[in-house]
């Protein structure tokens, strides 16, 4: 069975602080990806990687790739409330189907 | 319409009623999927459809019966569920084959059992 640990679960912090979340596999996957899911709503897609060692940023967000293809990791600079939700990262095995991570909670207070 | 497009949003059904939920993604796709979400839990994957044949079933109960009669439209017909099956039930669509096959969710249908 295919497992994607996430860390922390749960993390709360204050407006402008910077955080990073973790996503752990002994899996290797073609492809990462990171969405962001609010109460209420699905998740939405932020980011795919697909090379090992890949960085991508958006805005205040940097993700990057592990260079064996079995870890990711997202970085949030200057963290602000509107960054508030589910993070959920995503393997892709290949077979037409995602394997979803444990998730991390984000609650950034103004 | 745009997106993915779920009905109802919320739901609440007895243990002995036959429901169904209906998912309708507006991007082209072919390829759809129906996820289970449950408190502490991962999403779960259920069933995979690509176009518009089963190509997935994740060891799922019988109480749960997937439909896809058309690249657009997917249904998950209910029956006799048990309380622990209340969660979020979130359909997406991709477009298969590709080498991501990044997901576009619905808004999710809240399912509560009585």
């Amino acid at each position: 069975t295919q497992l994607l640990e996430q860390s922390p679960q749960f993390l709360s912090i204050q407006e402008g602080e910077n955080l990073t979340v973790y996503c752990n596999s002994s899996s290797v996957f073609s492809s990462l990806q990171w969405y962001r899911q609010e109460p209420g709503e699905g998740p939405v897609l932020l980011v795919t990687v697909v090379t090992g060692g890949e960085v991508k940023k958006l805005k205040r967000l940097t993700f990057q790739f592990g260079d064996a293809r079995k870890d990711s990791s997202l970085h949030i600079t200057a963290a602000q409330p509107g960054d508030t939700g589910l993070y959920l990262c995503a393997g892709n095995t290949g077979f037409q189907k995602l394997v979803f991570g444990t998730g991390t909670r984000l609650l950034v207070s103004p | 319409e745009t997106g993915v497009t779920q009905t109802p949003r919320h739901l609440v059904m007895g243990m002995t009623n036959k429901k169904s939920l209906k998912c309708e993604q507006h991007l082209g796709h072919n390829a759809m999927y129906w996820y289970k979400q449950s408190a502490k839990k991962p999403l779960e994957l259920m069933f995979v459809y690509s176009l518009e044949e089963r190509v997935e079933n994740n060891s799922v109960p019988s109480r749960f019966s997937p439909e896809c009669p058309n690249s657009s439209h997917l249904f998950l017909h209910l029956h006799t569920l048990q309380p622990e099956d209340s969660a979020l039930y979130l359909c997406a669509s991709s477009q298969a084959p590709g080498q991501s096959y990044e997901q576009y969710f619905g808004p999710g249908t809240r399912l509560t059992v009585t």
